[in-house]
């Protein structure tokens, strides 16, 4: 069944940096999209990032342009969110998410990040 | 970016209630809009694509109807496992958006 992990999750300083991972297994990684979508404690889903199959388009929210990059490994079937000079807006649970005909069909169980001095 | 609204933000009924909420679109999505299910602690589940198609092993008591702007979201029968926040998300165009989300009790 599909499977996403999230890890990479942890506290940091205002203006550090982290980097995200998700493991994908279960289906063929290299044939979809992929997202990045957040939720800080106690509000609602917010869309982060982007990116198709081959690399070609990335998208991202303009609270994260220029901070955040996308990336993927289709060979290691993983998924990747750099986060560069993070905020303590940057607080939140981090999910991957499988994008399937534009929708998105499967969420991971998400990592939480938290920005704090 | 398309604005989501979504209403109410909270709702108390019982078992058995038909329960209903909507969300409105800023501008026209056409089809592109999907339900999501989350219970405290978990990740969002997919109940609703493409305005009214039901995923693959959800409840049929759960279902969806719209197109354009308005949209609504109905569960027929509330089960006490309903108990959950409720998003609404369209996917016509990038930023993806959702809804402010519905909690739903009993």
């Amino acid at each position: 069944q599909v499977q996403l992990v999230e890890s990479g999750g942890g506290l940091v300083k205002p203006g550090g940096s982290l980097r995200l991972s998700c493991a994908a297994s279960g289906f063929n990684f290299s044939d979809y999209y992929m997202n990045w979508i957040r939720q800080a404690p106690g509000k609602g889903l917010e869309w982060v990032s982007y990116i198709t199959s081959s690399y070609n388009i990335i998208y991202y929210a303009d609270s994260v342009k220029g901070r955040f990059t996308i990336s993927r490994d289709n060979a290691k079937k993983s998924l990747y969110l750099q986060m560069h000079s993070l905020r303590v807006e940057d607080t939140a649970v981090y999910y991957c998410a499988r994008e399937s005909r534009g929708k998105i069909d499967y969420w991971g169980l998400g990592t939480l990040v938290t920005v704090s001095s | 970016d398309i604005q989501m609204t979504q209403s109410p933000s909270s709702l108390s009924a019982s078992v058995g209630d038909r329960v209903t909420i909507t969300c409105q679109a800023s501008q026209d999505i056409g089809k592109y809009l999907s339900w999501f299910q989350q219970k405290p602690g978990k990740a969002p589940k997919l109940l609703i694509y493409d305005a009214s198609n039901l995923e693959t092993g959800v409840p049929s008591r759960f279902s969806g109807s719209g197109s354009g702007t308005d949209f609504t979201f109905t569960i027929s029968s509330l089960q006490p496992e309903d108990i959950a926040k409720y998003y609404c998300q369209q996917y016509d165009n990038v930023p993806l958006t959702f809804g402010g989300g519905t909690k739903v009790e009993i």
